[in-house]
């Protein structure tokens, strides 16, 4: 089955580091673009961080310089580190595969992974 | 940075009813739009691609227009599993995505 699962989650003060995973299974996340997007609670959907077939990495400004998105090949794993984190990176972080076309909508999602940043 | 502003933001209508979503970016963005659908504690499902193009399984009454800043989704014949928040993304740089527009079944 094609399918993403996120992990990593969890409550985290400011100022702190987490690191969440993606594990993939059905296709092999190196030879795919994919994609972080998360969603503040009751809010809209924000696009994060992509890292291209080849191991290009785009950010958005919001998280540019905290956040590092990266990928084990031999996991067919997808990682989002984040450090620096503020009150205002409390979301579900969602894990997606960018279609195949490469263009960058998205054609698969995880269930999702809850990131409280809260003293 | 583009931005992408969606009307209305919340909508009511009955089974059966034609509804209109819009989402207008904030410069031309050619036809590279995606819409998705969320239903509450559920990731964002794809519905629409390249402005029109419906995505594999996805019920024909779910269509999708619209080029350069100004874009449509129509869902056809109301059903009541369409009750759900819909957004509208760019990617014709990087990607950006709009407010949602909740859809609610009077």
């Amino acid at each position: 089955e094609v399918q993403l699962v996120e992990s990593g989650g969890g409550l985290i003060q400011p100022g702190g580091s987490l690191r969440l995973s993606c594990a993939a299974s059905g296709f092999t996340v190196s030879n795919n673009y994919m994609s972080w997007v998360r969603q503040a609670p009751g809010k809209g959907l924000e696009w994060v961080s992509v890292i291209y077939s080849g191991g290009r990495t785009y950010y958005a400004d919001s998280v540019k310089g905290r956040f590092t998105i990266s990928r084990d090949n031999s996991k067919n794993t997808l990682y989002l580190q984040m450090n620096s984190l503020r009150a205002e990176d409390t979301a579900v972080y969602y894990c997606a595969r960018v279609s195949l076309t490469t263009n960058w909508y998205f054609d698969l999602w995880g269930r999702g992974t809850l990131v409280t940043v809260s003293s | 940075d583009i931005q992408m502003t969606q009307s209305p933001s919340t909508l009511s209508a009955s089974v059966g009813d034609t509804v209109t979503i819009t989402c207008r970016a904030s410069q031309s963005i050619s036809t590279w739009l995606a819409w998705y659908q969320q239903k509450p504690g559920k990731a964002p499902n794809l519905l629409i691609y390249k402005a029109s193009s419906l995505e594999s399984g996805v019920p024909s009454r779910f269509s999708g227009s619209g080029s350069g800043t100004e874009f449509t989704l129509t869902i056809s014949s109301l059903q009541p599993d369409d009750s759900a928040t819909y957004y509208c993304q760019q990617y014709n740089s990087y990607s950006t995505f709009g407010g949602g527009t909740k859809v609610e079944i009077k």
